[in-house]
């Protein structure tokens, strides 16, 4: 299985500053007959289903605010989040879809300070 | 508007068999060219892909489960299911199904991300 690993477990951050979250996988993730690194994130709010942000490392999913962004390429990636509001306020999942069994990493948790 | 809902037991005893469903609204099983997942989490731990279908009823197991898991779909009800037999307290869990949505371009499959997910259906194993 392909092993995703996020840093850091935790993060607390002031309202309107940046979040960053790392995600790293155990081997590649890029799909050479796409040209797409098959990672996605999502966002987990208590009582809610997951919630797709971004898809192929760094497209935004309809509807998601612009201050969400995605990059990173082959076992390294990251979700950063501008200008942090309230209701961003959650754990949040990297997920590999490059090789079966798709898997996630074991989330990031969001605080506000 | 693609809708999922989950329907199922809450409770299940240990070694008995949990049998959900999951609803499709605003789309078809049978024609969209979709997989269709199932996803649990155990409270205060990670997400677990259990496995999917596909509109070609082609599936595909998590290992790690593959011996206990059915996955299935009913193409006339629009409906698709998940089976987990002799389930233990480790299987308890609140239980996603989600769409994974899929592209053909030319020979080649693009995923991108699991987009629509049921509500969750908390499942607890225990006599």
């Amino acid at each position: 299985d392909i092993v995703m690993t996020q840093s850091p477990d935790s993060l607390t951050v002031s309202l309107g500053e940046r979040a960053t979250i790392n995600c790293k996988s155990s081997q590649t993730v890029f799909n050479w007959s796409t040209n797409k690194n098959d990672v996605a994130w999502y966002q987990r709010k208590p009582g809610q289903p997951p919630k797709l942000l971004i898809y192929w490392a760094s497209t935004r999913d309809s509807g998601v605010p612009d201050r969400f962004s995605g990059s990173g390429s082959g076992t390294d990636f990251s979700l950063t989040i501008n200008g942090l509001q309230a209701e961003d306020v959650a754990i949040y999942y990297c997920q590999q879809y490059y090789g079966s069994p798709y898997t996630f990493g074991q989330g990031t948790k969001v605080d506000l300070k | 508007q693609v809708r999922l809902q989950g329907s199922g037991p809450g409770l299940v005893r240990p070694s008995q068999t949990l049998s959900l469903d999951c609803s499709v609204s605003g789309a078809s099983v049978n024609r969209d060219l979709h997989f269709w997942a199932w996803v649990r989490q155990p409270a205060g731990k990670g997400l677990e892909w259990i496995g999917r279908v596909s509109t070609g009823e082609s599936i595909t197991y998590n290992p790690s489960l593959r011996s206990r898991v059915t996955i299935s779909m009913d193409k006339s009800k629009n409906v698709f299911s998940l089976q987990m037999t002799s389930v233990t307290a480790a299987d308890t869990a609140t239980y996603f199904c989600a769409r994974e949505r899929a592209t053909w371009r030319g020979k080649s499959l693009f995923l991108s991300g699991m987009d629509v997910w049921g509500q969750g259906i908390t499942v607890t194993v225990s006599s």
